[in-house]
């Protein structure tokens, strides 16, 4: 299995622009989740969807912020205008089963906004 | 709501030297505990966890955790580092709620020396 595929690797751009972020989970996990890791916040959960229906989404900053799972194989975030302080890793995993089994990651998608 | 607190920030130690990350947390609820590793530019990778049972869990690279109910705890040991075990460790919980996202420690940077 080619784990969490997380595209593209790196994103630079300038204020105001529209940022999609992609992920691709593992074959067979039920549930996906977005983390963002800052210096300054740490790794902290944006959202996460459990057979494709978002389950929470209490962290989500803003409404600048939008996640969708169109189907089982495919999740994106999108951020619309981005800022400057939206400059993260963003982190794509993957989970089967009660949500108790372990985390896949992704490699992670290092957002950088001037 | 519940936190993680990671005490240690960074642990220098050297090679082959004995080690313990150090791991608390609060919660109203019963919760389930991870350890999770990064290394340098790539994501997050399950080291240990523990559910239930036995309160010293066993996990990859020699890595060993004692869940403490009195204290809180979830320590993180390792009797023997090696180089390649130079990364950063986070502590996170999952509370027995139904939501199964983590919740993480702000991380402890290892170095390991020579």
């Amino acid at each position: 299995d080619a784990g969490v595929i997380q595209s593209p690797r790196h994103e630079v751009t300038e204020m105001g622009q529209e940022v999609t972020l992609r992920c691709k989970p593992i074959s067979g996990h039920n549930s996906l989740f977005w983390y963002r890791q800052t210096m300054m916040r740490g790794l902290e959960l944006l959202i996460y969807f459990n057979n494709n229906v978002p389950i929470d989404d209490s962290g989500m900053p803003e409404d600048r912020f939008s996640a969708k799972m169109p189907n089982a194989s495919f999740s994106t975030l999108k951020i619309q205008p981005s800022e400057p302080r939206d400059s993260a890793v963003y982190f794509c995993a993957s989970s089967s089963g009660t949500g108790l089994n372990e985390q896949f990651f992704g490699p992670g998608t290092r957002l950088t906004v001037l | 709501a519940q936190s993680v607190t990671q005490l240690d920030s960074q642990v220098p130690v050297f090679e082959e030297a004995p080690v313990e990350l150090r791991c608390n947390y609060s919660s109203s609820v019963s919760v389930y505990l991870f350890w999770y590793v990064q290394y340098p530019n790539q994501g997050l990778q399950l080291l240990l966890k523990y559910l239930s049972g036995s309160t010293l869990v066993k996990g990859i690279n020699g890595f060993e955790a004692e869940f403490n109910k009195s204290q809180t705890s979830f320590h993180l040991r390792k009797p023997s580092v090696h180089i390649s075990d130079t990364a950063e460790y986070f502590c996170a919980v999952i509370m027995d709620t139904g939501r199964r996202a983590l919740t993480f420690g702000s991380g402890t940077r290892l170095q390991v020396q020579p």
